[in-house]
């Protein structure tokens, strides 16, 4: 049983199409997150959510939109994808004692 | 604000030798720290963190960090490498707003000789 799972966990798409990628954690966490790792690996975060509410909006375009349904679902919508959204997205939840856990990553491809 | 610091983005090290990564962080506050492995192509994998109490603490695969506040540092170590640790390691801090989020350093890469 997967406690933080996404996908897809490839996806190569042509620029300015539309994608999503969806996350689900059955850990019982109320906060979850998006985290980007770019192609020199550093890891920054994008969104989070605590219940459904967005908590963290870090300086991201505003192409990116992030959407929560219930505490345990945080789906990535991306517009208009541009080549410079090609990375590694880790979606994540926290327990209330403060550790984070990561999904296996996305990893999006634009071309 | 906060603020992590992997001075090594490379390392080598021969199967079998001792392993040292290095992290230091800024931080006003007693600090949650971690340390996160990411093999090839797969996602991130935690460690072990320290939040309180005993300075040196223990996690899985046989790493073990020590938490030093006058040295501003959380370093990873692991007493004999095998050829599975080669990897991508991350240390973490905890914001300082109750968001929880993490403040990554830019990871090392962790290369093992045969």
């Amino acid at each position: 049983d997967t406690a933080v799972s996404q996908t897809p966990k490839y996806l190569v798409t042509q620029m300015g199409n539309d994608k999503s990628i969806k996350c689900e954690q059955n850990l019982g966490h109320d906060t979850m997150y998006w985290y980007k790792q770019d192609s020199k690996k550093f890891l920054k975060i994008m969104f989070s959510y605590n219940n459904k509410e967005l908590i963290i909006n870090e300086t991201v375009p505003n192409r990116f939109s992030p959407k929560s349904p219930d505490k345990a679902h945080l789906n990535l919508h991306i517009n208009s994808l541009e080549l410079g959204d090609s990375a590694v997205y880790f979606c994540a939840s926290r327990e209330t004692a403060d550790t984070i856990y990561f999904g296996e990553g996305s990893w999006l491809t634009v071309v | 604000a906060q603020s992590v610091t992997q001075p090594d983005i490379h390392i080598t090290v021969s199967e079998g030798a001792s392993l040292e990564l290095r992290c230091n962080y800024s931080y006003g506050a007693t600090p949650y720290l971690f340390w996160y492995v990411q093999s090839p192509g797969q996602g991130l994998q935690l460690l072990l963190k320290y939040f309180s109490g005993d300075t040196l603490v223990q996690g899985i695969k046989g790493f073990e960090a020590e938490f030093k506040r006058s040295q501003s540092s959380f370093n990873l170590r692991k007493p004999s490498v095998h050829w599975s640790d080669a990897a991508e390691y991350f240390c973490a801090v905890k914001g300082s707003s109750n968001t929880g989020k993490l403040i990554f350093g830019q990871g090392t890469t962790l290369q093992v000789k045969p």
